[in-house]
């Protein structure tokens, strides 16, 4: 079976641009969250969403949006680019919303931001 | 924000020796996990410990959990090559959404 798959791989972007990331979850996974993991620190949680819905969001700016598609894939929207967006986007999905709950993680979108 | 950071933050050992990496975190939990994140790709879930639970076995790895003390320990026995890699302690509470630390880069020297 396929694992949480991500794209692009990598991506390069200006200043002021927007960018688009995919996310497809494992078969039969409702829930979806990214994470946003900066070059030596620990993932930080953006958001979070199961059955289509937002359960949760992180401490990031309105530039940040995301949404949930039928078959439960998701998007991440970052407007308005600046050199600190430059990370690794992290996807993980898992069977439902709610712990304890194992999630599976993609291998994510290298973003850089120039 | 970090919930918490590991210790320590970087850690290299011979192949076959045992490693320990400490976590700790900041606030009540539900659980806390540990994860495996090799070269800066995606990362793969190692083991999850209940608040109401002390110790927890998987293989080569033992987690203990001390919520009076609000800190874990991961403990990967006769260490292997393939074992490097960095290691970050999760927490959740309530909901899904995963509070991770700082992480623990470990390298298995052969």
């Amino acid at each position: 079976d396929a694992g949480v798959t991500q794209s692009p791989t990598h991506l390069i972007k200006t200043r002021g641009q927007h960018v688009t990331l995919r996310c497809s979850p494992i078969s039969g996974h409702k829930s979806v969250s990214w994470y946003q993991q900066v070059l030596g620190q620990g993932p930080q949680f953006i958001f979070q969403y199961y059955e289509k819905e937002e359960r949760g969001r992180g401490n990031f700016p309105d530039r940040f949006s995301a949404r949930q598609f039928p078959n439960y894939s998701s998007e991440l929207n970052v407007n308005a680019l600046l050199l600190g967006d430059s990370a690794l986007y992290l996807c993980a999905s898992s069977f439902k919303a709610g712990a304890p709950n194992i999630q599976y993680f993609g291998a994510g979108t290298r973003l850089s931001v120039l | 924000s970090q919930q918490g950071e590991e210790d320590p933050q970087a850690l290299s050992i011979q192949e076959g020796e045992n490693a320990t990496m400490n976590c700790s975190y900041k606030t009540s939990i539900n659980n806390l996990q540990w994860y495996r994140q090799n070269s800066g790709r995606g990362l793969v879930h190692l083991i999850l410990i209940r608040s109401n639970e002390r110790e927890k076995h998987s293989g080569r790895l033992r987690v203990t959990l001390d919520t009076s003390k609000k800190s874990s320990s991961l403990l990967i026995t006769a260490s292997r090559a393939a074992d490097t890699a960095s290691y970050f302690c999760a927490t959740s509470f309530g909901n899904e959404k995963l509070t991770f630390g700082t992480g623990t880069r470990l390298t298995i020297i052969p």
